[in-house]
Order: structure tokens, then C-alpha cells, then sequence
């Protein structure tokens, strides 16, 4: 299957600071990007979508000046989390697909966010 | 509203039996649906998928059924391996022009008991 990858895979940072997450799709042109999260015990919850060149849509309740999703080419989406606290440590999953119908969504390895 | 429904959050099976994970569906406009596996803290991986048009898709110790009737799909993984240990999710997608969207269960734990 396509590769979808996410850097970095871990990381811990102050309260207060930005933190910037990648997702490239590796071997195939990802024309919608998505961004979920995951808190402990629980499904994934969808964020955010973006096509590429194009502003992301957000799903109700998720701020989107905190979390700024970039999706400037059809290889890479980037998800900001703006001055974070503490509650926005979780677990973070990319995933892209292609442009078609029943083009399959794959999934990047995920990052571990934890803000002290 | 749960457009897709998986009602078992958990799932044990002996290791070489079949196991069977269900999911049913509410939208009737839904017409792609994909199982996906995955392990703590790591990204959901893809398993199989089927189409509206078919009712039946395998691929090695993976089938998934689907009864478009009675809008239920279900994942049959014979024989279970101890590797098959994990959450497995259920997804549905509709495709209308440009717009797409994933609908997701809430997913089983399967445990394969050795």
C-alpha cells in the first residue's frame, strides 16, 4: 500500500510554544490530507480536512487558529498547534488519499504531542 | 447520530478459530466501506475494502461481507493470529463529485487468546 509518513514521531514542548507536525505522502499525489486526533481509549476524531492549495475545513468545535493546517502541495500537509497547553497533548494521525472515488485513505504512524 | 455502528467494543477469540467483527450503517448514500486495524499508538492501517456493488471481498485470511439491505458489513478473519490482536475500525464514504467523506465506527478490540 501507499506510504504516508509523519515527523516527528514524539514530541514534548512548553507550554505556551508552536509546535509544527508534517505529513508527506510518500509514493503517490495526496489530493486531500486529513488530520485526527486521538485521546486515550477513544475512536479517532477528524479535525480538519484539506485539499491541497485550498483553505482547510474544520470540524465543529476544533479552533482553527490554534491548530493551522497548511496544505501547500500535493505531497505534504502541515497541522500548527498554536501556543499550546497542557489539554492539547494527544496523539496526532495524518492521512491522505488520491483523487479518486474510491481512492483508499492511508494513515501516517502518528505523533505523540505532550505539552508540560 | 452514529451514521456507522460498531456495537462491540471488544471482541475474544481463540487463536486459529474465526473471528467476526460487525458494523452496520444508517446512510444509504454510503457506497464505499473499509476496515482498517490498529495497533497503540500507531497510525490506522489499511485491511480491505469493499464496494457498494459487490457483496463479498477477500484478500488472504481477510473477507468482508456486505448486506446492502440490511446495512451491515461485517470483517470475517480466519484463522486468527495472535498478530491480529487489535482495534479494528469500520468506515463508510460517500463520493459525490468533490466533495468526499469518511464516516468511522468506534471500533473493536479484538484480543486473540492463545
Amino acid at each position: 500500500g501507499a506510504v504516508v509518513s509523519q515527523h516527528p514521531s514524539r514530541v514534548i514542548c512548553k507550554s505556551g510554544t508552536s509546535v509544527k507536525i508534517e505529513c508527506r505522502s510518500l509514493d503517490f499525489q495526496a489530493t486531500t490530507m486529513f488530520w485526527y486526533r486521538q485521546f486515550p481509549k477513544q475512536s479517532l476524531m477528524l479535525m480538519a480536512t484539506s485539499n491541497e492549495g485550498s483553505k482547510a475545513t474544520y470540524e465543529q468545535g476544533v479552533e482553527k487558529d490554534k491548530f493551522l493546517i497548511n496544505h501547500a502541495s500535493l505531497t505534504l500537509s502541515t497541522l500548527t498547534v498554536t501556543s499550546a497547553h497542557p489539554e492539547d497533548s494527544s496523539f496526532y494521525i495524518c492521512s491522505a488519499r488520491g483523487g479518486g472515488a474510491t481512492d483508499t485513505q492511508y494513515f501516517g504512524p502518528g505523533t505523540r504531542l505532550t505539552v508540560l | 447520530d452514529q451514521q456507522v455502528k460498531q456495537n462491540s467494543p471488544s471482541l475474544s477469540v481463540q487463536e486459529g478459530r474465526i473471528s467476526i467483527l460487525n458494523c452496520d450503517y444508517t446512510n444509504s448514500m454510503f457506497d464505499y466501506f473499509l476496515w482498517y486495524k490498529k495497533y497503540p499508538a500507531e497510525g490506522p492501517t489499511f485491511l480491505i475494502s469493499i464496494s457498494s456493488i459487490k457483496d463479498k471481498n477477500e484478500d488472504g485470511r481477510f473477507t468482508v461481507f456486505l448486506n446492502k439491505s440490511a446495512k451491515h458489513l461485517s470483517l470475517h478473519i480466519v484463522p486468527s493470529q495472535p498478530g491480529d490482536s487489535a482495534v479494528y475500525f469500520c468506515a463508510a464514504s460517500a463520493f459525490d463529485k468533490s466533495n468526499y467523506q469518511l464516516i468511522w465506527g468506534a471500533g473493536t478490540k479484538l484480543i486473540i487468546k492463545p
